[in-house]
């Protein structure tokens, strides 16, 4: 069975600081990988995603980039914090084809920012 | 992609049947209906997939009628677990994004 893996569950940073954030999938090829973020008592709002290796879409603009150095590797960075960056980052994955195909989350990590 | 309306909140009671209807007037013709659930602190996890009529699983009904306008959610004998927000999506075939509205905040009472 599919599995997806986040870390850390957890993490304060202080301002300015850069961000490495990971996610892991195993048991399935080529998936398509996405990031999101939570803000305190909203929605979901995606980020990045990735079809593939090395493709990663961009949907917000902002200080964050993301990377996939491998195909069941999808990584969320930064490379100075700022304060509106705090949140609950989620990692996805599905599989691919021709969408309508349901996201499967990671638990999350709750970044704060001080 | 289609937006989606759906109530900001509802309350019910252990053991009652739960119905969470969503809008989504502007939906295309190759558009799927998604409803997902969130504990707090979790990932979203998904509930139930359609496109029309009535699709059953082991957890919720999903009733869409012939004009696809609405689609409800229908979670039978609810439990204080149940209590959790619900995302209502409308996702298109050939797209590999969704959109994530702000969901149903449902409460469940003992």
């Amino acid at each position: 069975s599919q599995t997806i893996h986040q870390w850390p569950a957890t993490l304060v940073q202080p301002v300015g600081s850069p961000l490495s954030l990971e996610c892991t999938v195993e048991g399935t090829s080529n998936p398509n990988l996405y990031w999101y973020r939570q803000a305190a008592g909203r929605g979901l709002q995606l980020l990045f995603y990735s079809v593939g290796i090395g493709q990663i879409s961009s949907e917000v603009p902002q200080n964050l980039s993301a990377s996939r150095p491998q195909d069941r590797q999808f990584i969320l960075s930064s490379k100075k914090l700022l304060l509106s960056d705090s949140g609950f980052y989620l990692c996805a994955w599905s599989l691919e084809g021709f969408g309508n195909q349901p996201q499967h989350f990671g638990d999350g990590t709750r970044l704060s920012i001080l | 992609l289609a937006k989606t309306t759906q109530p900001i909140s509802m309350d019910s009671y252990e053991g009652q049947e739960v119905n969470i209807t969503c809008s989504h007037n502007n939906i295309a013709t190759n558009d799927y209906i998604t409803w997902y659930q969130q504990f707090p602190s979790q990932g979203p996890r998904f509930i139930i997939q359609g496109y029309k009529t009535k699709v059953t699983n082991e957890v919720a009904s999903l009733f869409i009628p012939a004009d696809r306008k609405s689609s409800t959610l229908s979670l039978p004998r609810v439990s204080l677990s149940d209590t959790a927000v619900y995302y209502c999506l409308v996702s298109r075939g050939g797209s590999d994004k969704i959109i994530f509205g702000k969901g149903t905040r449902l409460h469940i009472l003992p």
